[in-house]
């Protein structure tokens, strides 16, 4: 069946750090990836999204590329802010329309 | 346009009992499905409606159902409460349901706590 992996949490940065949060998946076919976002008592909020191999997603300086042959949708920012703390999800959608989720990364992100 | 609505937000049920909850999609979106969030199991799917017909289920067992009505909105029963169903309980609309790529938007979920 299909799954996803991403990086354990929590990371700490400082504010204007790089951020790379990594996420590989296993699906048969050619599932569409996304990040998603949860603030603290919140819902999931889509953060950006890529349909097909080689498709960048981007929103709010994050930034994620469909790699197909390494089956991986790496999530990137190059300077990151103290409202960026979230915790952020990996997600892919197969041939049904379900999603499948990583466990989750915990971004913290300090003055 | 309004997004995802969930009721209640908050739920405190004891063990045995059962629970409803309630689910508005986004104006014109016609699928709905429902997902559940702990911090040890993270997010799984439960169940997926598109026009008032089940068409995807996850992997709960039977106490765990739903249904859609004619206007798309949809709730979700959970019978028998037991300790292990307290937990965020979200709802995601989309257009459409089904095969294939659906953007799913996200309610800000039931918060539901068994004593």
């Amino acid at each position: 069946g299909n799954s996803v992996t991403q990086m354990e949490g929590p990371v700490t940065l400082s504010e204007e750090a790089f951020l790379t949060i990594n996420c590989t998946y296993t699906a048969t076919g050619y599932p569409s990836l996304f990040w998603y976002v949860q603030y603290p008592g919140e819902g999931l909020q889509l953060l950006l999204k890529a349909t097909k191999a080689d498709d960048k997603g981007s929103n709010k300086g994050f930034e994620a590329t469909y790699r197909k042959e390494t089956t991986s949708f790496h999530l990137e920012k190059g300077s990151v802010q103290v409202s960026d703390s979230a915790v952020y999800f990996c997600a892919l959608s197969g041939t049904a329309s379900k999603l499948t989720f990583g466990t989750g990364t915990r971004l913290q992100v300090t003055l | 346009k309004a997004g995802v609505t969930q009721t209640p937000r908050y739920l405190i049920k004891t063990r045995g009992q059962q629970v409803t909850l309630s689910c508005s999609p986004i104006s014109g979106h016609r699928s709905v499905s429902w997902y559940q969030q702990t911090p040890g199991q993270g997010l799984q799917f439960l169940f997926e409606y598109f026009s008032e017909t089940q068409r995807n289920k996850g992997n709960f067992p039977g106490r765990f159902s739903g249904r859609q009505f004619s206007n798309s909105r949809s709730e979700m029963n959970v019978s028998t409460l037991e300790l292990g169903d307290s937990a965020l309980y979200l709802c995601a609309s989309s257009l459409r349901g089904g095969q294939g790529y659906n953007e799913q938007f996200f309610g800000p979920g039931t918060r539901l706590t068994v004593l």
